[in-house]
Parts: C-alpha cells; sequence; structure tokens
C-alpha cells in the first residue's frame, strides 16, 4: 500500500477554513485516500473518502491533485470541538482491513 | 455509538492474569477488527475477522487471542503472554466488503498494574 506522509501539527483559528494536507506519491489507480480523525481518548472517526474527484460531506471536503499525489482534507469552519489527531490513509477498496494503516497522523488544534 | 460497543472502558489488572474485552456490532456485518493504540502512535492491527467461526492475525497477534462464535460479538483476550498489555484497545467493524470505511467503538484502556 501506499505510504502517506502528513505534518505532525496544525493551528488554525476558530471559525476559518483547516486545510489538512497529506502526500502519498506513490498510490496507485485503484487506491483510495481515506480521512478519519481521532479526539483525544476516542475511537476514531470516519470521515470522508475518494478515488479521484473532489468529494464533500456534511463533515468535509476532499481535494485530490489530478496527478492523485497528494490531497486536502477541508474542514470549511473549524469550530474547538474539530480539534484532534487527523489521519490520511490509502488503500484498496476490497479485501481485509489489514491494509488499513493508520500512521501518526496531524494534530490539528483549533485555536479560540 | 456507531453501531458497535466496547466494554469495559477502563481495565486494571495484575500482572499475570488474563483479561478479556468485550465488542459487540448490532449491524449485522460481517468484517470486525481489533487494534491497539500506544500513546502518540497510530493503531497497530491485532486480529481481524471476515466471517463467523473464523479470524486472522493482524501484525502484533502474539499475546491476544479472539473468538468469533456470534456475528455480533469479537471479543479479544489480553493473555499473560503479552509482554507490554497496557494500551488503548479499540475494535471497529467494517459494513462490506468493497469498502474500506471503518466505524470504531470509544475503545477500551488497559492498565497492567
Amino acid at each position: 500500500d501506499a505510504k502517506t506522509t502528513q505534518p505532525p501539527s496544525m493551528d488554525c483559528a476558530e471559525g476559518r477554513a483547516a486545510n489538512l494536507p497529506c502526500n502519498h506519491s506513490t498510490i496507485s489507480g485503484n487506491e483510495y485516500v481515506y480521512w478519519y480523525r481521532q479526539i483525544h481518548s476516542q475511537g476514531p472517526q470516519y470521515i470522508i473518502h475518494g478515488l479521484k474527484n473532489n468529494e464533500t460531506n456534511e463533515m468535509a471536503s476532499l481535494i485530490i491533485t489530478e496527478d492523485r499525489k497528494s490531497s486536502t482534507l477541508i474542514l470549511p469552519h473549524a469550530t474547538l470541538r474539530d480539534t484532534a489527531v487527523y489521519y490520511c490513509i490509502v488503500r484498496y477498496n476490497s479485501g481485509s482491513a489489514r491494509q488499513l494503516t493508520f500512521g501518526s497522523g496531524t494534530q490539528l488544534t483549533v485555536l479560540p | 455509538d456507531g453501531g458497535i460497543t466496547q466494554s469495559p472502558k477502563y481495565l486494571f489488572r495484575k500482572e499475570g492474569q488474563n483479561v478479556t474485552l468485550s465488542c459487540e456490532q448490532n449491524l449485522n456485518h460481517d468484517a470486525m477488527y481489533w487494534y491497539r493504540q500506544d500513546p502518540g502512535q497510530g493503531l497497530r492491527l491485532i486480529y481481524y475477522s471476515q466471517i463467523v467461526n473464523d479470524f486472522q492475525k493482524g501484525d502484533i497477534a502474539e499475546g491476544y487471542s479472539v473468538s468469533r462464535e456470534k456475528k455480533e460479538s469479537f471479543p479479544l483476550t489480553v493473555t499473560s503472554a503479552q509482554k507490554n498489555p497496557t494500551a488503548f484497545y479499540l475494535c471497529a467493524r467494517k459494513p462490506g466488503h468493497n469498502t474500506g470505511e471503518l466505524f470504531f467503538g470509544e475503545g477500551s484502556r488497559l492498565t497492567v498494574l
């Protein structure tokens, strides 16, 4: 599976957009980009995923570059409750979750 | 709760004791997973099960055991053979074979005294 690289930490002002980058330069054609987040001492929460096109749901938007070597998760109006570790994961959709490897992620701190 | 319940939330045990963590799901999903998380680290896969009466070792299965006698239940036993059992344990379910979405429980924090 492709490896991902994320900055270890980021800050964002409350009410502003939080843009979290992820590099996955070795991604293959059939691998999806998934984003999860983990609030302290809780289980991870699925946010969004995509293959090629940009995706949006009620939580966030996912922008994937045309060459698919990087992506950005956008939280449009960050709140204090969005403070969490955000994980970018690349994997195939079929098969077991054995390939779902959670790295260290990005600690996002939303500041009042 | 994401359709998956873990218990207990906090657990203390003495060295040399086995302990079993419960994981129950009510959405009739086939696939269930156990992960371990250490402070400041990502998640590491312990065991997973894609169907009743079948399970597979993950990356760090040594010192752990599981069973899958019922679709809704996937308990994890941390045995005395696990050399460093103090950790945060997370159980997850996966809705389908062709999806990568995992839905996690709230976790069980095990401390060995």
